[in-house]
């Protein structure tokens, strides 16, 4: 069966320094998709970056990068230069995607978080 | 706002009543997904939709609760016999079919059950 596994409840970080979200994941699937998702106290999630099994390059978005280590099964977040609106909880999420008949979009399966609180 | 959309945003009912929750996805997306989470927890799939066809339910999804996407475009979350337990956060997302890589998630409707 497939499982996130996110071990940091909680991290701190000063404001401007970078900080790395942990992940590991289960799956026995060759072909997979692997999320990250923000959740401020508004409640909505708001996607962040995405890494595929197969791209050989680890995924950027501005100042977000995914530390993906195939071998590991780890995809940690990290996120450079922090800012206060940086504090929320984090998600790791990962999708199957070897079904082709089926589109490439499945049910995301999600870890429990990591709240994340940027110190000025 | 071409973001997707939930209606109510926040619901208060007391235990037994029926609630239905309203999402608008994207408009050219086909496909709608409701999940739900609970405090403290990651979010939890519940169901899918391909335009008007629902593809998978979770074992989570009692038979209280039932959805329906009737024209292919927005989705209704009924829940019947509301239970403190049902007490979360309902989320929707949207994507396509084929090619975006993303759900794209509405501010999800809190339910409080009295």
């Amino acid at each position: 069966a497939q499982k996130i596994t996110q071990t940091q409840p909680g991290m701190f970080v000063q404001e401007k320094e970078a900080v790395t979200l942990d992940c590991t994941y289960d799956t026995s699937d060759q072909s997979y998709g692997l999320f990250w998702y923000k959740q401020p106290s508004s409640g909505e999630m708001i996607f962040l970056i995405y890494q595929g099994s197969y791209d050989e390059q680890n995924a950027t978005e501005g100042r977000y990068s995914l530390n993906f280590q195939k071998a590991r099964k780890s995809a940690n977040l990290v996120i450079s230069a922090s800012q206060l609106g940086d504090s929320a909880m984090y998600f790791c999420a990962m999708r199957e995607e070897r079904t082709v008949w089926a589109g490439n979009n499945r049910k995301l399966i999600w870890g429990l978080g990591t709240s994340l609180a940027v110190n000025p | 706002d071409t973001g997707v959309s939930q209606n109510p945003r926040h619901k208060i009912t007391k235990r037994g009543q029926n609630v239905t929750f309203r999402c608008d996805p994207i408009s050219e997306h086909n496909r709608l997904y409701w999940y739900r989470q609970t405090l403290g927890q990651g979010p939890e799939f519940l169901t899918y939709f391909q335009n008007e066809a629902q593809l998978e339910k979770s074992r989570l999804l009692s038979d209280r609760f039932s959805a329906e996407r009737p024209k292919g475009s927005f989705s209704t979350l009924e829940i019947q016999r509301t239970e403190q337990g049902d007490s979360a956060m309902y989320l929707c997302a949207s994507s396509l079919l084929q090619g975006g890589f993303s759900q794209y998630f509405g501010p999800g409707t809190r339910l409080l059950v009295l």
